[in-house]
């Protein structure tokens, strides 16, 4: 079983559609939790970030972390074509450590 | 200003050959780690650098990989006799040395290798 289980999708929304993506894990000792948004050929960007348990709101994005049920989510709201992207969540334990991603999810915004 | 860059963007060798992977990352960021994301996977970790500290090379798949770091600059991520399960995208990450909140790791475009 991975440490962080996400489903790839793909998904497909409408444009000004509610998107909601989840992420669980395994291992109790994650305290930093992060969504990065990936375009195709690019490299990851940070998206979100939250410590511990807790939402957290900017702009259209928001971060949810359960860690009583080791569950993570990200919700975007009035979804835009150009959030088209690879989701993925990420995780780890301390400050300066290694990051374990989740396969991330891939959503397409229709217009 | 300039963010982590990688060399080359692609790289394409036969199933054998050596490779090296250059990461040059953000100037004053102290630690720097690889990553690799095989398609459609998530990045899978493979080795970390933290100013002098010995790496962390507990993602390293194998005694085929290799990474060295001179002081707090450059990195190199060294395959011998490359596999075609070695195909992959290799993305380098760095991240400051002050403590912030997240300690954010900044991520380069990657290398896109394919071994024959």
């Amino acid at each position: 079983q991975k440490e962080v289980e996400q489903d790839p999708g793909p998904l497909s929304v409408p444009e000004g559609a509610i998107v909601s993506l989840n992420c669980t894990y395994s291992n109790s000792a994650f305290q930093y939790f992060m969504w990065y948004r990936q375009y195709s050929r690019k490299g990851p960007e940070l998206l979100m970030y939250t410590y511990s348990s807790g939402n957290k709101e900017d702009g259209r994005f928001t971060a949810q972390v359960d860690k009583s049920s080791k569950y993570i989510s990200l919700f975007i709201r009035d979804s835009q074509p150009s959030d088209s992207a690879t989701y993925l969540c990420a995780m780890k334990q301390v400050l300066r450590g290694k990051l374990i991603f989740g396969q991330g999810t891939e959503l397409s915004v229709k217009p | 200003g300039a963010g982590v860059s990688q060399s080359p963007s692609n790289k394409v060798t036969e199933k054998g050959k050596d490779v090296e992977l250059r990461c040059d990352p953000i100037s004053g960021h102290t630690a720097l780690y690889w990553y690799r994301q095989r398609l459609g996977q998530g990045l899978e970790f493979l080795i970390y650098f933290q100013g002098n500290s010995a790496p962390d090379k507990s993602g390293l798949p194998s005694d085929r990989f290799s990474a060295e770091r001179t002081g707090e600059s450059v990195s190199t991520l060294t395959i011998q006799r490359t596999q075609q399960e070695d195909s992959a995208v290799y993305l380098c990450a760095s991240s400051p040395p002050e403590l912030r909140t997240y300690n954010e790791q900044f991520f380069g475009p990657g290398t896109r290798l394919t071994v024959l």
